[in-house]
């Protein structure tokens, strides 16, 4: 079992915004400004997409934000594409830990 | 342009050694803490552990799931991390990705493509 808990997936037509939430505890995501969010394509390595609950890499559409209540993290996709169709991972550091968690991953399903 | 190429994985069986690379170029590798992070065939992410730079010690954290088991070593004049995995179970096959990091507030921004492992007899 995860640490860091996502929805196993989430859908959306072109266009739409969708949300996908990581809930944690107050020793991770609560406690830190640490987490980051992963795209992951079929067969591909993970690639960055926020980091820092809201910030993101040179290069990452600015369709993608990330924000953070309480424990809950959340990415959102704005307009959606059917190249974002694909796996997603938060990530935090934890105090728990001398290692980071993941979340069990959301598989996005563009309709 | 900063590239990871991991190498070394394969077919091994049970209870038998394995050594990943991680061949990097295009950054100073020597600055940066290196991490391993491996993906179960259809599962999600999980960190393996990771090896601070000098600066910090070079030393190293472990998952509680491979501890006592495996190594990460790293070796700066050449740009390469290792992964060392000893007594090898059926659930350590997976995908095995090297990245660069982790950073302070914990992102790893490059990884490499990944190499699969398959523990079988």
């Amino acid at each position: 079992q995860s640490a860091l808990t996502q929805p196993a997936s989430v859908s959306g037509s072109p266009g739409q915004s969708i949300t996908i939430s990581c809930t944690g505890t107050s020793s991770d995501i609560g406690g830190y400004n640490y987490v980051s969010w992963y795209q992951q394509h079929p067969g591909k390595a993970p690639k960055l997409m926020i980091y820092d609950v809201s910030n993101r890499p040179s290069g990452v559409s600015n369709r993608f934000s990330g924000s953070k209540s309480g424990n809950t993290a959340s990415l959102t996709i704005s307009g959606l594409q059917a190249e974002d169709e694909a796996d997603y991972y938060c990530s935090s550091y934890t105090s728990s830990s001398t290692l980071g968690v993941f979340g069990g991953g959301t598989k996005l399903t563009v309709l | 342009e900063v590239q990871l190429v991991e190498s070394g994985g394969g077919l091994v069986q049970p209870g038998r050694s394995l050594r990943l690379s991680c061949t990097t170029s295009g950054f100073t590798f020597g600055d940066f803490a290196m991490s391993w992070v491996r993906q179960a065939p259809g599962k999600g992410l999980e960190w393996v552990g990771f090896i601070r730079s000098k600066t910090y010690g070079g030393t190293t954290e472990y998952a509680a799931s491979v501890k006592g088991r495996f190594t990460i070593s790293r070796d700066d004049s050449k740009s390469i991390a290792y992964l060392q995995m000893n007594s090898l179970k059926t659930e350590d096959t997976a995908v095995y990705y090297c990245n660069r990091g982790p950073a302070t507030t914990w992102y790893s921004y490059y990884w490499g493509q990944g190499t699969l492992v398959t523990v079988s007899s």
